[in-house]
This record gives C-alpha cells, sequence and structure tokens, in this order.
C-alpha cells in the first residue's frame, strides 16, 4: 500500500498559519492533490504538485519532496470558512487519500 | 467548467431493495468515472473506475455483483447498490476525468449521495 498519514486533527487561531503535513510510502505516482471537504461535501480542487518544490495560489500554497516521501498544505490568513477537512490524495491514474486533517479554526 | 452532477443527493431505501445513483459530467466528456465511498469521519475509498463502453474495474473487496455500475455514454455513469443493506449506508461520490487536453488528469467530484438503508 502506500500509507498515506496526515495528522488527524489540527486547531488554530484566526489569522494565524498552519501547516498540515502528508506522509506517504511510495515511489511511483504521477502527483500530489490536496482537497478541501466540508462536512457532508464532496472535495473541492485546492492544489497538484507533479514537481518537487512550493505552488503558491493566494493563502494557500502546497509543497512536495519526493525523495522525502512528504509534503505539507500551508493555509494563511486563517479564515473561519477555512473550518473543513484536509486531504492529500496521490495521483497514479486513481486517486488514493490520505485520511484527512480537520481543521478547526477559532476566533 | 467542469461540473459533474450526482442524483439523487440523498435517499432513504428499505433494507433488501436497490437504489441506483447516476452521476453526469455536464460540460465537459467523461472517458473515465470513479466511484468512492466515505464512512463517517473517514476518508475517500476508491471503489472502482468506470470507462465509457467497457466494464468496470472494481477494487479489492468490492463485490461487483452487489453494486453494479454502468457506464453508457461519456457523460453518464451510474451506480446500483443492489439488495442493499444497513451497513451499506454512507456517503457515496463519484468523480469525473476529461479527455486528455480538456481537464487533463484532474478528477471533478460530484456533490456525493447521501444514501441511508434502514
Amino acid at each position: 500500500g502506500q500509507n498515506i498519514d496526515q495528522p488527524t486533527e489540527m486547531t488554530a487561531t484566526e489569522g494565524a498559519i498552519v501547516q498540515i503535513n502528508c506522509t506517504y510510502q511510495t515511489s511511483g505516482f504521477n502527483g500530489l492533490f490536496w482537497y478541501q471537504q466540508h462536512a457532508g461535501e464532496a472535495p473541492t480542487f485546492l492544489s497538484y504538485n507533479v514537481l518537487d518544490g512550493l505552488e503558491e495560489k493566494g493563502r494557500f500554497s502546497s509543497f512536495l519532496s519526493r525523495s522525502k516521501g512528504y509534503s505539507y498544505l500551508l493555509l494563511k490568513e486563517l479564515q473561519m470558512k477555512d473550518s473543513a477537512s484536509y486531504l492529500c490524495a496521490l495521483n497514479d491514474y486513481k486517486l488514493s487519500f490520505g485520511a484527512g486533517t480537520t481543521v478547526t479554526v477559532r476566533a | 467548467g467542469a461540473v459533474v452532477s450526482q442524483h439523487p443527493s440523498r435517499v432513504i431505501c428499505k433494507s433488501g431493495t436497490s437504489v441506483k445513483i447516476e452521476c453526469r459530467s455536464l460540460d465537459f466528456q467523461a472517458t473515465t468515472m470513479f466511484w468512492y465511498r466515505q464512512f463517517p469521519k473517514q476518508s475517500l475509498m476508491l471503489m472502482a473506475t468506470s470507462n465509457e463502453g467497457s466494464k468496470a474495474t472494481y477494487e479489492q473487496g468490492v463485490e461487483k455483483d452487489k453494486f453494479l455500475i454502468n457506464h453508457a455514454s461519456l457523460t453518464l455513469s451510474t451506480l446500483t447498490v443492489t439488495s442493499a443493506h444497513p451497513e451499506d449506508s454512507s456517503f457515496y461520490i463519484c468523480s469525473a476525468m476529461g479527455l486528455a487536453g480538456n481537464s487533463g488528469n484532474e478528477q471533478y467530484f460530484g456533490p456525493g449521495t447521501r444514501l441511508t438503508v434502514t
């Protein structure tokens, strides 16, 4: 298997920065996705990393290091609406998801 | 662009009956659609990969005779849960992958269907 690991829960304050780590144990994949999922809804696309390095998109950034089997999603200037589950997924034509990290943003 | 719809959004059925869930790509052609199941507080688990005009490929542990998948056109795939039981109650999500050069390799997710079997 790909053993995709994410922390279960994280809590942060509005306006702060939170980093969600994702580690995996596979070498053969096309890229790594990050999705946001609110309770009872389908995942929505946040970012996709193919090459090593940092991809920045507004308040959200994602980093990939294939050699270290590691990715992270960085959420800046947290807002209350960012409270959600964040899923990393390895793309090998099919998607393999991590269990998700529930982020709670507090005022 | 790249909108995927699912119908119904919620369904309650009695144990032993069958339920059909539709997944449609509204503004692009989807050669491949994926069906996922998500139990509460768990991640999405891929059930099967559906290619237009051919039989679906099921993941290990998923009963193909219980979860019937039909991908009859480039915009529609259906999942039928046959002889549903309470343990089949879950959130079922489909995703659609576009043709190369259209939406590339990205999967677009439907809004999900909440199935409750009583």
